[in-house]
């Protein structure tokens, strides 16, 4: 069955950086537009970044947008988020998730990892 | 960015009771809206995509509808183990957004 585990997650200051990892397995992760989505201690969820199959192409949100790179090794079955310049309100769980179409993301998240928490304080 | 408000906040219902979720968009999103359900300390769930296609496995009990700005989430007869979080999301413009959620809660 389709498996998504994250990890990396941590405390870490302002200021500073992390890269967090998801594990995929049971389908063809080269296949498929992939996602990480966030969920601050108690709030709802925030998209964050996706990247195409390929690997070729991705859009951020603006909250994100400059500080957090997300990448994929289609021959590792790995997604990657590299963050940088942490602030406060980058406390959250990230969560990764599978696009729900093929090769062009179709922009809703099925499945989902069950996430890796980051804590960012001093 | 296109906002999606959510109501009520909390439900409270029975179980075998009928639950209306409504989610509505500050402009039009067509049919890209999407909904979620999570349970504490689990992973969202979908439900339902562009507005009225239910995802593999979920029951038939769980339906959407609407269009443009106003949407609904119906579950029609209350199981114990629907009682948990719902949110919306739209995939009609970037940034991918979600709406607060509404807590559907055991009377």
């Amino acid at each position: 069955q389709v498996q998504l585990v994250e990890s990396g997650g941590g405390v870490v200051q302002p200021g500073g950086s992390l890269r967090l990892s998801c594990a995929a397995s049971g389908f063809t992760f080269s296949s498929y537009g992939m996602h990480w989505v966030r969920q601050a201690p108690g709030k709802g969820l925030e998209w964050v970044a996706v990247i195409w199959d390929d690997g070729n192409k991705n859009y951020y949100a603006d909250s994100v947008k400059g500080r957090f790179t997300i990448s994929r090794d289609n021959s590792k079955n790995t997604l990657y988020l590299q963050m940088n310049r942490l602030r406060a309100e980058d406390t959250a769980v990230y969560h990764c998730a599978r696009d729900l179409g093929g090769s062009t993301p179709y922009n809703y998240f099925d499945p989902w990892g069950q996430g890796t928490p980051v804590s960012v304080s001093s | 960015e296109i906002v999606l408000t959510q109501s009520p906040a909390t439900l409270s219902l029975s179980p075998g009771e009928r639950a209306t979720l409504s989610c509505r968009a500050s402009q039009s999103v067509s049919s890209y809206l999407a909904w979620y359900q999570q349970k504490p300390g689990q992973a969202p769930r979908l439900l339902i995509y562009d507005a009225s296609n239910r995802a593999t496995g979920i029951p038939a009990r769980f339906s959407g509808s609407g269009s443009g700005t106003d949407f609904t989430l119906t579950i029609s007869s209350l199981e114990p183990e629907d009682f948990a979080l719902y949110y919306c999301q739209q995939r009609s413009s970037w940034p991918l957004t979600f709406g607060g959620g509404t807590k559907v809660e055991i009377k």
